[in-house]
């Protein structure tokens, strides 16, 4: 069975530093991987990365995927309070078209 | 341009009652999917769908729940006869293309059962 793993579970920091988020897999037909951010509302789209796209930025946020390790990190520095979401890394194989998701890491920004 | 919209987003049923919860695809995206979160839990896939066929429903559960996708209007989730471990965010999420990777979320139902 397909499996994404993120840690840390939560996370508290204060404006101004910089954090990184991990995610880890195990899937048969890896094809991508995708970052999201969830507020109160629907998941909105951050990054993807594939075997052709290991590194994406986008501001303060940027995240890069390690193929040997099977692994993905999230870095966003300079944090806002804006920042805090739940953050959810999703994995999409080959083989069909859904999303296998995490359970995502809740992050607070304190000012 | 409207993103992918979703109806009613909060949704209270008695147990034995039904819930039908609404997504409106994207406009010009003719792929739907539907997960749920359950508490503690991230985002489950559901089933997939195209206009007027079920492509992938393999997390599904078999009974009570069903989908659509008619060829007008909006796709349908169907819950019949509710119990309180449905009680859940169900999220919608449509694309362009067929296997797509970048799937984009409404803003979820969220279905309570008392």
């Amino acid at each position: 069975e397909d499996k994404v793993v993120q840690s840390p579970l939560s996370l508290v920091v204060h404006e101004g530093d910089t954090v990184t988020l991990n995610c880890s897999y195990e899937v048969t037909n890896f094809r991508s991987l995708l970052w999201y951010k969830q507020e109160k509302k629907a998941p909105t789209f951050l990054f993807m990365l594939t075997s052709s796209g290991i590194e994406k930025k986008s501001g303060r946020l940027s995240s890069i995927l390690d193929k040997k390790e099977l692994s993905s990190i999230l870095n966003i520095t300079a944090t806002q309070t804006g920042d805090s979401a739940i953050y959810l890394c999703a994995v999409h194989t080959g083989a069909n078209s859904k999303l296998t998701f995490g359970k995502g890491i809740t992050l607070s920004v304190r000012p | 341009n409207a993103g992918v919209m979703q109806n009613p987003r909060h949704l209270v049923r008695r147990r034995g009652q039904e819930a039908r919860l609404r997504c409106s695809p994207m406009k010009g995206h003719s792929h739907v999917y539907w997960y749920r979160q359950l508490p503690e839990e991230g985002l489950k896939f559901m089933v997939y769908l195209q206009k007027e066929n079920i492509i992938d429903e393999s997390g599904m559960p078999k009974e009570r729940f069903s989908a659509e996708f008619p060829k007008e209007g909006p796709s349908i989730l169907r819950i019949q006869q509710v119990v309180r471990g449905d009680s859940a965010a169900y999220f919608c999420a449509s694309s362009y293309y067929r296997d797509s990777d970048e799937q984009y979320f409404g803003p979820g139902t969220r279905l309570t059962v008392t």
